[in-house]
C-alpha cells in the first residue's frame, strides 16, 4: 500500500520556469523525504524534512510541509532538460522504521 | 565511495523458472532493503534488514519469494517459481542508520534489476 499521494501525475514544463509538486498523505509522520529517479534507474534522495519542520531549502529544491493538512510540496526554480525524471515523496511513520512512497509525478522539462 | 551495487540489471525469464538478485550495500550500512516498483508506481517494500536480521518481511510472498542477508552484508532475493505478475523492478537500498525515522535515514538505492517474465 503507498501511504503518499503525488498530484499532479503528470507535468510539463519549459525550462527556466518552476516546478510545483504536492503530496499528500494518510497518517501521522516522523519526517517526509523526496526523491527522483531518471528513467531505468536508482533513486536519489533530494530532500528530508521533519515533522517539526515547516520548510527547507537545498540548492534550486524547496520543499514545505503542513502537517495539519498532511501534505507537503517540492518546487523546482529555474527548472532545467536535466531535471526530467519522476519525483516521489516518501513518508516515514511516527511509530515504524518504514518508508512508503507514493505513485510519483513525472516531470517532463522541455528545452 | 562506492555505491550500491546490483545484479543482475536485466534477467528475462519464463514463468516457472527460478531468478535471483545480488545485491552489494555501502560499505557500512547496517539496514538493507528490497523494494519492487512496478511500471508507473513508487516502490513498496518487501522486506528489511537490520543486519543479518530481517526485521519487517511482512510484505514478501513468502509462498515463492525468499531473502538471506548472509555475515549482515550482501543480500540475495530469490523469487521461485516466477509468475507473469513478478515482472517488475527489483531495488536494493541501504542505510546508514537503523530505520529511515532517524536523521540521516535517507536511503541509497542501486540501480535496479528488471525481470520479465514470460
Amino acid at each position: 500500500s503507498q501511504q503518499g499521494e503525488e498530484d499532479p501525475q503528470a507535468l510539463s514544463i519549459q525550462e527556466g520556469e518552476n516546478a510545483t509538486m504536492n503530496c499528500s498523505y494518510k497518517t501521522s509522520i516522523n519526517n517526509l523525504q523526496w526523491y527522483r529517479q531518471n528513467s531505468g534507474r536508482g533513486l536519489v534522495h533530494l530532500i528530508l524534512i521533519r515533522s517539526n519542520e515547516r520548510e527547507k531549502h537545498s540548492g534550486r529544491l524547496r520543499v514545505t510541509l503542513d502537517t495539519s493538512k498532511k501534505s507537503s510540496s517540492l518546487l523546482i526554480t529555474a527548472s532545467r532538460a536535466a531535471d526530467t525524471a519522476s519525483y516521489f515523496c516518501a513518508t516515514d511513520g511516527k511509530y515504524g522504521n518504514k518508508l512508503v512512497f507514493g505513485a510519483g509525478t513525472i516531470l517532463r522539462v522541455k528545452s | 565511495e562506492a555505491g550500491v551495487v546490483q545484479s543482475p540489471r536485466y534477467k528475462i525469464i519464463e514463468k516457472k523458472q527460478p531468478v535471483a538478485f545480488w545485491c552489494n550495500p555501502i560499505s557500512g550500512h547496517n539496514t538493507l532493503y528490497w523494494y519492487l516498483q512496478n511500471l508507473g508506481q513508487g516502490p513498496e517494500l518487501l522486506i528489511r534488514y537490520e543486519n543479518e536480521e530481517a526485521v519487517d518481511d511482512s510484505q514478501l510472498p513468502k509462498d515463492r519469494f525468499s531473502a538471506e542477508r548472509l555475515k549482515g552484508v550482501d543480500s540475495t532475493l530469490k523469487i521461485q517459481p516466477a509468475e507473469l505478475g513478478d515482472s517488475a523492478v527489483y531495488l536494493c537500498a541501504s542505510s546508514l542508520r537503523r530505520g529511515p525515522g532517524k536523521v540521516g535515514g535517507e536511503l541509497f538505492f542501486g540501480e535496479g534489476s528488471r525481470l520479465t517474465v514470460l
